[in-house]
């Protein structure tokens, strides 16, 4: 069975300051999907950044940027010029790239950002 | 933009009582999913239907969760009776499928906070 792990509980970041939350994951499969989740308090959980793992280019949006390391099962998340709004939990989630029940997504317990003025 | 609604947004309910929860997928939208996420962890699926076909409840509790899609649009989550375990945050989302049978991105509705006393 697939699993995330997420193994900073909690992380700090000033505003304007780069920050790196850290995934790894374990499977036996080749192909599948790897994403970054924003979950802001009391509101619905967004799709921040999404990975292949068939692609060697690491994924950027925006301010967002993905370390994507195959081989070792690492999957970190770089936020750039951090913003107050950034403060939430983040979600490390993991997906089969199979169809079927293989297309549920399976997450990690979450960091909880917060940005300081 | 079209989003994923569920309904209610918060329930407060005693033990032993029976709870039900709507969601209402993005329209065209044929996967639909139930997680339930207790607070500090990640969402963990319970179900996922394609059209109005179960294709995985295996972390279900059966005896007294059900879920149903009855004409693969909306869909209603219940559970009887409510244990005190059960408090925990339901979210709906819902996803593409293509003809190819790989998923699509899946895109979250607010979530129903459970409280049971």
């Amino acid at each position: 069975a697939q699993t995330v792990t997420q193994s900073q509980p909690e992380m700090s970041v000033q505003e304007a300051e780069t920050v790196t939350l850290s995934c790894t994951y374990d499977t036996s499969e080749s192909d599948y999907y790897l994403f970054w989740y924003k979950q802001p308090p009391s509101r619905q959980m967004i799709l921040v950044i999404r990975q292949e793992a068939y692609k060697q280019q690491n994924a950027t949006e925006n301010r967002f940027s993905v370390n994507f390391q195959k081989a070792a099962k690492s999957f970190s998340l770089k936020i750039s010029d951090s913003q107050l709004g950034d403060a939430a939990m983040y979600f490390c989630a993991y997906r089969s790239a199979l169809g079927g029940s293989q297309g549920n997504l399976i997450f990690g317990k979450g960091t909880k950002l917060s940005v300081k003025p | 933009e079209a989003e994923v609604a569920q309904s209610p947004r918060y329930k407060i309910t005693e033990k032993s009582q029976a709870v039900a929860f709507w969601c209402d997928p993005i329209s065209g939208h044929a996967t639909l999913y139930w997680y339930r996420q207790i607070l500090g962890q990640g969402p963990e699926l319970l179900v996922q239907f394609q059209d109005e076909s179960v294709v995985d409840d295996s972390q279900l509790p059966k005896d007294r969760f059900s879920a149903e899609r009855l004409k693969g649009v909306d869909s209603t989550l219940k559970i009887q009776p409510a244990e005190l375990g059960d408090s925990a945050m339901y979210l709906c989302a819902s996803s593409r499928t293509g003809t190819s049978g790989r998923v699509g991105e899946q895109f979250f509705g607010p979530g129903t906070r459970l409280t049971v006393l």
